[in-house]
């Protein structure tokens, strides 16, 4: 079965520093990854997903993750953070049954940008 | 184009009263989705509709949840009696395509998340 593990559950982050929130997976097929975000009050949005092809995966308002397979990571960055990414991230993988998928999420990481 | 609608946005119940939950995907979207979050842990799949039909259902914590899908279009969860384990936040998510498996290999589909409704039992 598949799982996601979120190693953070909270990061504090200046602005315009760089920032890494981390992601591994557990699955013994092949995966889709994605990332998505949730600022308050609003629903869910997809910021990046890795279907196959390029490891290196970019993403809306500036974020890319890597796949990495060898670590079954995948690894969400950002060169230089803003006030406004300030929100919940989740990083999910598919899973399969009968023709049809879901999505295995992680516990979230909150990501705080700070002035 | 609405997005996905879901209603009440909030909702305090004691425990042992009837909650329902409502959603509403995206006009033309077959594949419905329900998910809920406990304060702090992950986002955990409830059920999957395709149209009316109850495709997968093998997250429904217990029969004290029964969600239905009328006509193929909105959705509802209803918790009855609600403990005081079943609060959080209910996420439902919809998406365009018979198959949900090509969501996620077309480039130009994902699923579209409502913004929850935040369930508190007392």
């Amino acid at each position: 079965a598949q799982s996601v593990t979120q190693l953070d559950s909270q990061v504090p982050v200046f602005e315009e520093a760089p920032v890494e929130l981390r992601c591994n997976y557990s699955s013994s097929v092949s995966v889709y990854l994605f990332w998505y975000v949730q600022y308050p009050n609003q629903g869910l949005q997809l910021l990046l997903k890795y279907l196959s092809g390029s490891t290196l995966v970019k993403g809306i308002n500036g974020f890319e993750a890597e796949f990495n397979k060898s670590q079954t990571s995948f690894h969400l960055r950002k060169p230089s953070v803003h006030i406004s990414d300030t929100a919940e991230y989740f990083c999910a993988v598919s899973s399969f049954s009968g023709g049809y998928n879901k999505l295995i999420f992680g516990a979230g990481t909150r990501l705080a940008v700070h002035p | 184009e609405a997005g996905v609608t879901q209603f009440p946005s909030h909702s305090v119940i004691e425990k042992g009263q009837t909650v329902t939950l409502r959603c509403d995907p995206i006009s033309g979207h077959d594949n419905l989705y329900w998910y809920r979050r406990v304060m702090g842990k992950e986002i955990k799949f409830l059920l999957h509709f395709v149209k009316e039909s109850k495709q997968d259902e093998s997250g429904m914590p217990n029969n004290r949840f029964l969600a239905e899908r009328t006509g193929g279009t909105y959705s509802t969860l209803k918790v009855q009696p609600a403990e005081l384990e079943d609060s959080g936040v209910y996420f439902c998510a919809s998406s365009q395509g018979l198959r949900a498996r090509s969501i996620f290999r077309q480039t130009n589909e994902k699923l579209f998340f409502g913004s929850g409704t935040q369930l508190s039992v007392l």
